[in-house]
């Protein structure tokens, strides 16, 4: 059974770009949750996809976006990017949507100059 | 206010210790309690996993809530060195989405 996989593990961009993170679940999970994390922080809700839905977001704008595939992998995109965007990037994938623990790939950090 | 407050810390103890490391929540409503530990530059390692209140043992680790006060706690016995890590109380803030309120995280160090 593999783990959550979280790709790519460092990216930089430059204020304005736009950047793509991806994230395969769990084996047999069909629940992706993303959060954000600030250095010294605890993370922070995004959003939540179940079955290719979105399924719940925090307080993120919507150039926070993202997609689900039917093998129940997931990006998210951010447009416009600014500097308070770096941050460790997480993805989390549970069995279904009513189970409550949530498994954390290793994350990607990401760096606006 | 926030919905879930943790000590950050630093927490410096000497190997063998007992650690409490504790987040108080402000929601009467929120039901499911998680610890995950985070080594640095990793991800969040799921620890712990309570619903009600009382305790639950895991080996050297013991959860332990008390929703009258709205005060979750984590007890490490016998801390070793790999035990240094941030560890994290989480709390499932929503019964329609898998929505988890991460406190900041405290910052534990032991010793040997």
């Amino acid at each position: 059974e593999t783990g959550v996989t979280q790709s790519p593990t460092h990216l930089i961009k430059t204020r304005g770009q736009q950047v793509t993170l991806r994230c395969s679940s769990q084996s047999g999970h069909n629940t992706v949750s993303w959060y954000q994390q600030a250095l010294g922080q605890g993370p922070q809700f995004i959003f939540q996809y179940y079955r290719e839905e979105e399924n719940g977001r925090g307080n993120f704008p919507p150039r926070f976006s993202g997609l689900q595939f039917p093998n129940y992998s997931s990006e998210l995109n951010v447009n416009a990017l600014e500097l308070d965007d770096s941050a460790l990037y997480l993805c989390a994938s549970s069995l279904t949507l009513n189970t409550n623990e949530q498994f954390f790939g290793p994350g990607t950090r990401l760096t606006v100059l | 206010q926030k919905e879930v407050e943790q000590d950050p810390g630093p927490l410096s103890v000497p190997e063998g210790a007992i650690v409490s490391l504790n987040c108080t929540y402000s929601n009467s409503a929120f039901q499911y309690f998680m610890w995950y530990r985070q080594y640095s530059r990793k991800g969040p390692e799921l620890l712990m996993y309570t619903y009600s209140s009382g305790n639950k043992e895991d080996g050297r680790f013991t959860a332990q809530v008390d929703k009258s006060s709205k005060y979750i706690s984590l007890f490490i016995r016998d801390s070793q060195p790999s035990d240094s890590a941030t560890y994290l109380c989480a709390i499932h803030g929503s019964s329609n989405t898998g929505k988890l309120i991460f406190g900041q995280g405290t910052t534990l160090q032991v010793k040997p």
